[in-house]
């Protein structure tokens, strides 16, 4: 029972331009979003989070979204470069009784060409 | 700081045999979490301990898996006996409570022949 969707397998953006990274989550309960990134043969690294009590959280050329009726939130890359080249995961989690344990999407490749 | 550190990075094993990844979380990190990454599925959440105490291995998904942490340096996640199915990568992680931000060991790719 996935209750993150990541439903874009892969994304390839021209540098420059904006990536747009969409996420669907279905636990009404989740209240902390974030975003981690990966590369090959390395665990995922932090980028960027945002807190149910927000819509927008911006950090440099990263910015996330969050429309909490849709259960959506988006991340944005603005402008994309070919370092930003990795698989994006969304992740979601609860409350301090879950430990804060993070519930993944299966994640979205992101491709950026020069 | 180190990071999460895991060992080994690869492992590859025969069917039936026993395999345990290790895990040393951050430092003064108090949670610890196992996950697993296949294509199938992404990374799924098997357990996680606050404190060294289990707190939910409803993810561990036979009862062929065990995880344990002795202590707040050092955890296992154990299969026994392996199968071609386990092959995966499995990452440790580890955060403060309280904080909702997990750090990711490099992981271990398993492979069972």
């Amino acid at each position: 029972d996935q209750q993150v969707k990541q439903n874009s397998p892969s994304l390839s953006v021209q540098e420059g331009r904006i990536s747009i990274l969409n996420c669907d989550y279905t636990n009404s309960m989740f209240d902390y979003f974030l975003w981690y990134k990966k590369y090959p043969a390395e665990g995922p690294t932090f980028l960027i989070s945002i807190s149910s009590i927000k819509d927008k959280n911006e950090d440099g050329r990263f910015t996330v979204f969050l429309n909490k009726s849709a259960k959506h939130l988006s991340l944005h890359i603005v402008p994309s470069q070919p370092g930003d080249s990795a698989v994006y995961f969304c992740a979601a989690s609860a409350d301090a009784n879950s430990g804060y344990a993070l519930n993944f999407g299966k994640g979205t490749s992101l491709l950026v060409t020069p | 700081d180190a990071g999460v550190i895991q060992s080994p990075r690869h492992e590859v094993t025969e069917m039936g045999q026993e395999v345990t990844l290790r895990c040393k979380p951050i430092s003064g990190h108090n949670s610890l979490f196992w996950y697993r990454q296949t294509m199938m599925r992404g990374l799924e959440l098997l357990i996680y301990f606050n404190n060294n105490v289990p707190i939910d291995d409803s993810g561990m998904p036979e009862d062929r898996f065990s995880a344990k942490m002795p202590n707040a340096s050092f955890s296992t996640l154990k299969i026994q006996p392996s199968e071609p199915r386990d092959s995966a990568v499995y990452f440790c992680a580890s955060s403060l409570r309280g904080e909702t931000e997990a750090f990711f060991g490099q992981g271990t790719r398993l492979t069972v022949v």
